[in-house]
């Protein structure tokens, strides 16, 4: 069964830093690329990075782009995000989710995690 | 950066009714569209990908078509499990979202 469990959400305050964790399970991590999307409370999806199976490619949404750093741990089968620069609007909970990709066409996500809260207030 | 727009942002249905979700692109992405269920509380989960193929495990009263711009998601007879807001998806573009709710 594939599982994703994402940890290390918490209170941060505006310009702080986080780092966010997922934990894969019952596939294997280093064939897929991996992603982590958000959704702040009430709202709706936005994807936020991405990352290639060996961690050689990484892209982001423009507006995370220099604070947040994508990575992974193939041996460790782990998924990381380290957040800097925290901003009020970063306040979200913060999803891992498991990319396919058919050929030619784009990312689907077809498993999340249950999805960990970062809220950022001072 | 190509939009995605969903309508209705939210409708009201019965156990039973037939319901029609769209979504359209602000160019064409082909058939590069995929959909989601969020239930309340819940991470979304994926129903349809490249517009039309349904997701293993995912009830057959699912169906997606469309390709250009313009997509759509059918449930042809809805259950209870099926109330919560749905998301189309493009690359890295959701759409708003539809919240269905029960009438």
């Amino acid at each position: 069964e594939v599982q994703l469990v994402e940890s290390g959400g918490g209170l941060v305050q505006p310009g702080g830093s986080l780092r966010l964790s997922c934990a894969a399970s019952g596939f294997t991590f280093s064939s897929y690329w991996m992603s982590w999307v958000r959704q702040a409370p009430g709202k709706g999806l936005e994807w936020v990075a991405d990352i290639k199976q060996d961690g050689s490619e990484k892209y982001y949404v423009d507006s995370v782009r220099g604070r947040f750093t994508i990575s992974r741990d193939n041996a460790k089968n782990s998924l990381y995000m380290q957040i800097n620069s925290l901003r009020a609007e970063d306040t979200a909970v913060y999803y891992c989710a498991r990319e396919v990709h058919l050929a030619g066409m784009g990312p689907a996500f077809d498993y999340w995690g249950q999805g960990t809260l970062v809220t950022v207030s001072s | 950066d190509i939009q995605m727009t969903q309508s209705p942002s939210s409708l009201s249905a019965s156990v039973g009714d037939r319901v029609t979700i769209t979504c359209r692109a602000s160019q064409s992405i082909s058939s590069n569209l995929n959909w989601y269920l969020q239930s309340p509380g819940k991470a979304p989960k994926l129903l349809i990908y490249a517009a039309s193929i349904l997701q293993s495990g995912v009830p057959s009263r699912f169906s997606g078509s469309g390709s250009g711009t313009d997509f759509t998601l059918t449930i042809s007879s809805l259950q209870p499990e099926d109330f919560g807001t749905y998301y189309c998806q493009q690359r890295g573009t959701f759409g708003q979202g539809t919240k269905l709710e029960i009438k």
